[in-house]
């Protein structure tokens, strides 16, 4: 089965610099890749998603790239602030199924 | 904004008895999920039910799980008899289509 790995586990970044979370996916036939943001005690909330027919999405702030080849996606933050400060998770969805597979998270801490 | 919404957000009971969690998803949703979160962990996928019945289950929801639509708006995961580590976060998520989907606030369940 589909198998997501996400690094780093933690990442701190000074206020106003960017951050950068990377993910490898295992099953080729993955489509549908959300990103979640999880405060503490707080439930997962989708930030951004790419699907596989697309390169990168923009949105504000973040984005999202994807390659396919290499089957690995990432998050970019720019202009980082307090409020970013929360657990980033990657996720995969392999083509036909509806289940969604989470990395282990990034824990990101923005440093005044 | 309409959000998914689960009760209770804090569950505490004693090994080897039932539990049952409620959600309600968004009204016009069709796909409904259960996930799970470990303290400290990644969002764990458990099942997925679409038109009336369960479409996918992880090796996680074995027999002592099952999940209903009881009726036209709940959504329910029942655990037969608790063990100790069933003790996690359990989310909630609902989606119109496959994908995005949108997470309840969770409930935590702790067995003594």
């Amino acid at each position: 089965g589909e198998n997501v790995e996400q690094h780093p586990s933690t990442l701190s970044v000074q206020e106003g610099d960017s951050a950068v979370i990377k993910c490898t996916y295992s099953d080729s036939a993955s489509n549908y890749f959300p990103w979640y943001k999880q405060e503490l005690g707080k439930r997962p909330q989708l930030i951004i998603d790419i699907r596989s027919n697309v390169g990168e999405k923009k949105d504000q702030r973040i984005a999202v790239t994807l390659n396919k080849t290499a089957k690995h996606f990432s998050l970019h933050i720019t202009e980082t602030q307090p409020e970013d400060s929360a657990v980033y998770f990657c996720a995969a969805t392999p083509n036909r199924d509806d289940k969604i597979i989470f990395g282990k998270g990034t824990r990101l801490h923005i440093l005044p | 904004e309409p959000e998914v919404t689960q009760t209770p957000s804090h569950q505490v009971t004693q090994m080897g008895q039932e539990v049952i969690l409620r959600c309600v998803p968004i009204s016009n949703h069709l796909y409904f999920y259960w996930y799970r979160q470990i303290l400290g962990q990644k969002v764990e996928f458990l099942v997925s039910f679409y038109n009336n019945e369960i479409s996918e289950k992880s090796e996680i929801f074995d027999d002592q799980f099952s999940v209903e639509r009881p009726d036209g708006s709940n959504f329910t995961l029942k655990i037969r008899s608790t063990k100790l580590e069933d003790s996690a976060m359990y989310f909630c998520a609902s989606s119109e289509g496959v994908a995005p989907q949108f997470f309840g606030p969770g409930t935590r369940l702790t067995v003594l």
